[in-house]
Formats: structure tokens, C-alpha cells, sequence
């Protein structure tokens, strides 16, 4: 079964700053997609960045930009120019092909104005 | 193009009743699937449809719980004898279903509390 570890519960940065939110994963497949969600305070989830593993370039998304180390198992996210709207519960989330997705447990990510 | 909708927003009940929560998908997303949340925690997968068929189902997903997608568009869930370890966020996510369009994209939720 494939497990998402996320090991910082929370984090807190000043706007404008950059910030790096950590994951890894397990899984014995080749192929698979990555994904990073927010959740902004009682809102619904939104996605913010996607990596299919085949890929060796790492996925950018304006400020948000991914460290994907397949080896490792290892997808960061990266967020720059950290702004007020940012903060938010982020996920990251594996999925095999077009089947559930497994969550790990969770950022707090809190910007300070 | 509309989201995916969820109704009711927010149900409270109390234990031993029955509820059901509606999902209206993305049009022509042929994948539609139910997660669980719990206060703190990452969603939890329950369960998924391809079209109407019901393609997987967690274990988490008891006898009192059960799902159907008659038409292959809207999905219900439905709680039975509902006990307070039901209390959750219940999230419905829909997707394309074709291989360059595995992202699903999540409603608002379901919230419920059972008193």
C-alpha cells in the first residue's frame, strides 16, 4: 500500500518570503502522479501543482514550483513570494493511474502579514 | 463550466439516523469519487465510480455506508444508523477519467455532526 509522510504540522513564514513544505512517499510503482492540494480555512480543496512521474522536469505553477526526487521519493513544494492568500492546509497526494488518491497528513501553513 | 456541487453543506443529526449527501460531478467527468475528513487530518479515500459502475470500495466504508451513481452523473451517499465516529467531512471529487486527465477536482464538502 502506498503511504504519504508530510513531517512538518505546521509552519509559519513572513509574506514575501519563500517557504518549502516537504513530502515523501512509498510505493513500489513506476508510474504515478504527485500532486500538492490546498485547503484554504473552510473553503474546498484546490489543486495547486501536479508531477506525473515520467517526467523528469519538475512542474512549476507560477510562484509554486515542485522539488520531485523519484529516487528518493521525495516532492517538495515550494512556494515564492510567499503572499497573505497562501495560507491554507496543504496536501500532497500520490495517485496510480486514475484511482484514488492517498493523502498525507498535512501542512498548517500560516503567512504573516 | 460549474464545479463540483455538494449538498447539503452541513447536516446534523442525531445517532442512529439515516442521511444522505448528494455530489453533482463536472459535466462529462465519467470519475466521480467519495473521501472522508476528519478535523486535522488528510482525506481518506471511500469510494469511486466509473460511470455508474462502482469500481472500488474502502474498507472503511461499513455496511451502513452505501454509495450509487444511478445514471452516471450525480452520486448519493448514504449513512445509516449513524453513530458519532460518523462525524466528518465528506468530500466528493470528480475527474475526467482518461489518462492525460487524472485531476480530480473536490467540491465544498458535506459537513456532518452526529450528536
Amino acid at each position: 500500500a502506498q503511504t504519504v509522510t508530510q513531517s512538518q504540522p505546521e509552519m509559519s513564514v513572513q509574506e514575501a518570503e519563500t517557504v518549502t513544505l516537504s513530502c515523501t512517499y512509498d510505493t513500489s510503482e513506476s508510474n504515478y502522479y504527485l500532486f500538492w492540494y490546498k485547503q484554504p480555512p473552510s473553503r474546498q480543496m484546490i489543486l495547486v501543482i501536479r508531477q506525473e512521474a515520467y517526467k523528469q522536469q519538475n512542474a512549476t505553477e507560477n510562484r509554486f514550483s515542485v522539488n520531485f526526487q523519484k529516487a528518493a521519493k521525495s516532492f517538495s513544494l515550494k512556494i515564492s513570494d510567499s503572499q497573505l492568500g497562501d495560507t491554507a492546509m496543504y496536501f500532497c497526494a500520490f495517485m496510480r493511474g486514475a484511482q484514488k488518491l492517498v493523502f498525507g497528513q498535512g501542512t498548517r501553513l500560516t503567512i504573516n502579514p | 463550466d460549474t464545479g463540483v456541487s455538494q449538498n447539503p453543506r452541513h447536516k446534523i443529526t442525531k445517532r442512529g439516523q439515516n442521511v444522505t449527501f448528494r455530489c453533482d460531478p463536472i459535466s462529462e467527468h465519467n470519475r466521480l469519487y467519495w473521501y472522508r475528513q476528519t478535523l486535522g487530518q488528510g482525506p481518506e479515500f471511500l469510494t469511486y465510480f466509473q460511470n455508474e459502475a462502482q469500481l472500488e470500495k474502502s474498507r472503511l466504508l461499513s455496511d451502513r455506508f452505501s454509495a450509487e451513481r444511478p445514471k452516471g452523473s450525480f452520486s448519493t451517499l448514504e449513512i445509516q444508523r449513524t453513530e458519532q465516529g460518523d462525524s466528518a467531512m465528506y468530500l466528493c471529487a470528480s475527474s475526467l477519467g482518461e489518462d492525460t486527465q487524472e485531476t480530480q477536482y473536490f467540491g465544498p464538502g458535506t459537513r456532518l455532526l452526529v450528536l
